[in-house]
C-alpha cells in the first residue's frame, strides 16, 4: 500500500523568503509523484510532477521539487515566495492498483501562509 | 477554468431535501472521481468511475448515490444528509485510468452546507 506524509500542516513565511514544503512517501513499487496547489475557494491544480528522468522538476511559477529515492522524499521548494503563493499544497503519489487502474493517494496538505 | 465544471458552486440543503451535484468534462478523459474535502481532514476519495463503470466505492453511506451516464458527466445524488456531510465536494477526471503520467484535473468544487 502506498502512503504520503506531509509533516507540516501550516508553514508561515515572509514574502521573498525561501520555503520548503516536505513530502515523504512509501510505496512497494515504482511511483509517480505530484504536487497540487489549492487556492482559496477553488479545486486542486496540478503544479508539477515527477515521472522519470531528471530528479529535479520545475513548475512555470518558480516552484521546484526534487525526487530523492533513497530518502523517499519529494520536497517542494521555492527560493523567493510571493503573496500570491498563499495556498494549500498537496503532495500525491500514483501507481496502478490490482485492477489495472490508476490509484492516487494524497497527503493531508500544507497551508503556506506568505506574510507581507 | 480547468476543463472540469462543477455545478452548483454553493448549495445549502436541509436534512430532508434531495439534491444533485453535477460534474462535466469535455477533455476526452475516461476516468472520473468524487472527493470530499472537509476542514482539517485529508482529502477523501468517495467514488471512481473508469470508462463509465464504477470501480471503487470507499464505504460511502448510501445517502450519497453516484451516477455516470457517459464519460463526460458525473452526478452525485444526495438525500437525507447529515450536518457532518457539509464539505467541499470535488470532482476530478484523468485521461486514461491505466496510465500514471497525466495526473488529475479538478473542478472548482461544490461547497455543500447541510442545515
Amino acid at each position: 500500500a502506498q502512503s504520503v506524509t506531509q509533516l507540516d500542516s501550516q508553514v508561515p513565511v515572509f514574502e521573498e523568503a525561501p520555503v520548503e514544503l516536505r513530502c515523504n512517501y512509501s510505496s512497494s513499487v515504482s511511483v509517480y509523484l505530484f504536487w497540487y496547489v489549492q487556492y482559496p475557494n477553488q479545486g486542486l491544480q496540478l503544479l508539477l510532477k515527477y515521472l522519470s528522468g531528471s530528479t529535479l522538476v520545475e513548475s512555470i511559477n518558480g516552484f521546484e521539487a526534487e525526487f530523492n529515492k533513497s530518502q523517499t522524499s519529494f520536497h517542494l521548494r521555492k527560493p523567493s515566495v510571493h503573496i500570491s503563493d498563499t495556498a494549500e499544497y498537496f503532495c500525491a503519489v500514483s501507481d496502478i492498483d490490482s485492477g489495472g487502474y490508476q490509484k492516487v493517494t494524497f497527503g493531508t496538505g500544507t497551508k503556506l501562509q506568505v506574510i507581507p | 477554468e480547468t476543463g472540469v465544471t462543477q455545478t452548483p458552486r454553493h448549495l445549502v440543503m436541509g436534512m430532508t431535501n434531495k439534491k444533485s451535484l453535477k460534474c462535466e468534462q469535455h477533455l476526452g478523459h475516461n476516468a472520473m472521481y468524487w472527493y470530499k474535502q472537509s476542514a482539517k481532514k485529508p482529502l477523501e476519495l468517495m467514488f471512481v468511475y473508469n470508462f463509465k463503470e464504477q470501480t471503487e466505492n470507499n464505504s460511502v453511506p448510501s445517502r450519497f448515490s453516484p451516477e455516470c451516464p457517459n464519460s463526460s458527466h458525473l452526478f452525485l445524488h444526495l438525500h437525507t444528509l447529515q450536518p457532518e456531510d457539509s464539505a467541499l465536494y470535488l470532482c476530478a477526471s484523468s485521461q486514461d485510468p491505466g496510465q500514471l503520467n497525466y495526473g488529475y484535473t479538478f473542478g472548482s468544487g461544490t461547497r455543500l452546507t447541510v442545515v
